[in-house]
């Protein structure tokens, strides 16, 4: 067990609609961060919080793609209007230790699976 | 910016073999953190290592083993022994600094006959 839940673990969706998904720490911790895994790929970096802050985003990230953490402890992630080539695998990590540290491995959830028809 | 490049797509071998997973990374930072992580197919990623660029020297953990090379840039890791259960997708990743985004590579999938 990682410490993250993440919810649902599977979304199918018609493209043109909104979708939300939710990461949830166990614990507290200052980061937060989200990436993408498609098919056969490795997971691609989206954006990440420190606190409620959203510090970094890729350009992966659409104006489409909106993602809060409005107390600093669970966050989501929202695509708008989605289209075929957002179905992946979006992941969730927070850093290993505790939660006023800032640990150099990350530590992911167990995705939600994304896909868009 | 950062890559880091897993040259195996896929590998194949017979239980109780030894493998060798490549990793080659670029980065222009003169510290920087890697790491190998491990995609069983039940999904989720399991952290397995991590590896200072200012320590070089190599680890080992069981059946599992790293070797740094910076000379190289090269972060490789090696299982003995295969067994059934090492069947997974296998990331190296990089970070720049602590609390830093990952860069992974593409993945090496192992798979691993009785």
């Amino acid at each position: 067990d990682t410490g993250v839940s993440q919810n649902p673990r599977h979304k199918i969706t018609k493209r043109g609609q909104n979708v939300t998904f939710r990461c949830d720490p166990i614990s507290e911790h200052n980061r937060l961060y989200w990436y993408r895994q498609t098919l056969g790929q490795g997971p691609e970096f989206l954006t990440y919080f420190q606190n409620e802050a959203q510090l970094e985003k890729s350009r992966l990230l659409s104006d489409r793609f909106s993602a809060e953490r409005p107390k600093g402890s669970f966050s989501t992630l929202e695509i708008q209007r989605t289209e075929q080539g957002d179905s992946a695998m979006y992941l969730c990590a927070i850093p290993g230790g505790g939660a006023g540290s800032l640990s150099y491995e990350q530590y992911f959830g167990p995705g939600t699976r994304l896909t868009v028809t | 910016a950062q890559k880091v490049t897993q040259a195996q797509t896929e590998i194949s071998v017979v239980e109780k073999e030894d493998v060798t997973l490549d990793c080659v990374y670029e980065t222009r930072d003169t510290t920087y953190y890697l790491f190998w992580y491990k995609q069983p197919p039940s999904g989720e990623l399991v952290f397995l290592i991590r590896r200072n660029s200012f320590d070089e020297q190599n680890e080992i953990s069981g059946r599992y083993s790293w070797n740094f090379q910076k000379s190289t840039s090269s972060f490789n890791f090696t299982i003995t022994a295969s067994q059934v259960v090492d069947s997974a997708v296998y990331f190296c990743a990089l970070s720049a600094d602590a609390g830093n985004m990952l860069t992974f590579g593409g993945g090496t999938r192992l798979m691993v006959k009785p």
